[in-house]
């Protein structure tokens, strides 16, 4: 199985900084590469699909670039509603692995 | 609107048996792969598997497999995931996806908690 690891695990911040997020996988898989919101209670939302493309909703203060093992989210302008977790998930192979999660605190 | 409502959840005895449903409405569901995700309490996500639109294929995590079987009902727009031989481990809210050409989950329901424990 592939393993993503995410760094931070944890990280605080406060509105309007820039933060970002990396995600390495074990082995390369291109551009495979999602990205999920995840608040307390609630269904993960995605954000990011095939590493940089932005879903349908989303807004463009988030960004995602990489390709083959290593990739970051960028969050330009922290806002209220971007505290959350953040988790990166490869869909190269089965099964899709999910990284363990980067959870945004306010500072 | 895009709903998908996961159900069935609930307490069960370790190696017991659970069957959700997934229930989708606001897009094709026959045309669709559709996905099972668990979260345990305080943890990561865990993709547990998923089935083509036809219900013909079926992919596991391996420490599911021969445990768990994923199938649907188009003509009821319904996902099923039946659980056999339950663990402790197994205890976790269970999220019900559909998957789009990218291999990616982008409709979510908000889960259905499962809990083992005796």
């Amino acid at each position: 199985d592939i393993q993503m690891t995410q760094s931070p695990s944890s990280l605080s911040a406060s509105v309007g900084d820039r933060v970002t997020i990396t995600c390495r996988a074990s082995q390369r898989i291109g551009n495979n590469l999602n990205w999920y919101q995840q608040k307390p209670g609630t269904a993960p939302k995605l954000l990011i699909y095939t590493a940089s493309t932005l879903q349908s909703g989303v807004p463009s203060r988030f960004s995602a670039s990489g390709s083959g093992t290593d990739f970051t989210l960028t969050l330009n302008g922290v806002q209220p509603e971007d505290f959350a977790t953040y988790s990166c998930q490869q869909s190269y192979s089965t099964p899709r692995t999910f990284g363990q999660g980067t959870r945004v605190e306010m500072k | 609107e895009v709903q998908v409502v996961e159900s069935g959840g609930g307490l069960v005895q370790p190696g017991g048996s659970l069957r959700l449903s997934c229930t989708v409405s606001g897009f094709t569901f026959s045309g669709s792969w559709m996905s099972w995700v668990r979260q345990s309490p305080g943890k990561g996500l865990e993709w547990v598997g998923n089935t083509n639109p036809a219900g013909s294929e079926q992919y596991y995590v391996d420490h599911v497999r021969g445990r768990f079987t994923i199938s649907r009902d188009n003509t009821k727009n319904s996902l099923y995931l039946q659980m056999n031989n339950l663990r402790d481990e197994d205890t976790a809210v269970y999220y019900c996806a559909r998957d789009f050409a990218t291999r990616t989950s982008d409709y979510w329901g908000r889960g259905t908690l499962v809990t083992v424990s005796s």
